[in-house]
């Protein structure tokens, strides 16, 4: 069974620019979740989808936004990118939003802001 | 809003022994599940183990077991017979759940960097 993909795995990218990350659940899965990584934040929820609706958000920007598509496939939009968007994006997929169901995690996608 | 504290960056332990990593939580919801996440240098994060808040009985899985405290809103991990490929980044994490059947997203700690000694 495949598991989390997450694309593209490393990403430059120019201040004031716009990102677009991808993120391909585990077949069968209909929750995706997306979290930034940094060393001085740590890790931070940002949104989840399940359905094709967003559930939850986290504390961050109107410039954070994503979307689920019917095959569950996410993607997360960062537009208006400031140096310090620059982070590890880490998409997680689980076969439903109930709070013990396990969190499958992707490699992430390293962005980097210059 | 709740926060996770792991008050230990790093840890080291001799393999084949045994290393108790910390955490407490700060939380005023009694419907939710506590985490400990694993995330090796290839930075993909692996649940080791869970845990209900509603259950008294401390989760184990093989190696690795938890010592839950809900008074005290602690939640440590304990790993036995310490193996190499243990070395990892270890992430506590809470998730608050609704009667209705969704929760809110994992709220994470700072993570322990543990280091084991051949």
């Amino acid at each position: 069974k495949a598991g989390v993909t997450q694309t593209p795995r490393y990403l430059i990218k120019t201040r004031g620019q716009q990102v677009t990350l991808s993120c391909s659940p585990i077949s069968g899965h209909r929750s995706v979740s997306w979290y930034q990584q940094t060393p001085g934040q740590g890790l931070q929820f940002l949104f989840e989808y399940f359905s094709e609706t967003q559930r939850n958000k986290g504390n961050f920007p109107g410039r954070f936004s994503g979307r689920q598509f019917s095959n569950s496939r996410s993607e997360m939009n960062v537009s208006t990118l400031e140096l310090g968007d620059s982070a590890l994006y880490l998409c997680a997929s689980s076969l439903s939003s109930a709070g013990g169901t396990e969190a499958f995690f992707g490699q992430g996608t390293r962005l980097t802001v210059v | 809003a709740q926060t996770v504290t792991q008050s230990q960056p790093e840890m080291s332990v001799q393999e084949a022994e045994t290393v108790t990593l910390s955490c407490t939580y700060d939380t005023s919801e009694s419907d939710y599940y506590l985490f400990w996440y694993k995330q090796p240098p290839s930075r993909q994060m692996i649940l080791v183990i869970r845990q209900e808040a509603y259950k008294q009985q401390n989760a184990t899985e093989n190696r690795f077991s938890v010592n839950f405290q809900k008074a005290a809103k602690s939640f440590s991990l304990k790993i036995s017979d310490s193996q190499l490929g243990d070395a990892a980044m270890y992430f506590c994490a809470y998730r608050r759940t609704y009667s209705g059947g969704g929760a809110d997203g994992l709220t994470f700690g700072k993570g322990t960097h543990l280091i084991i000694q051949p």
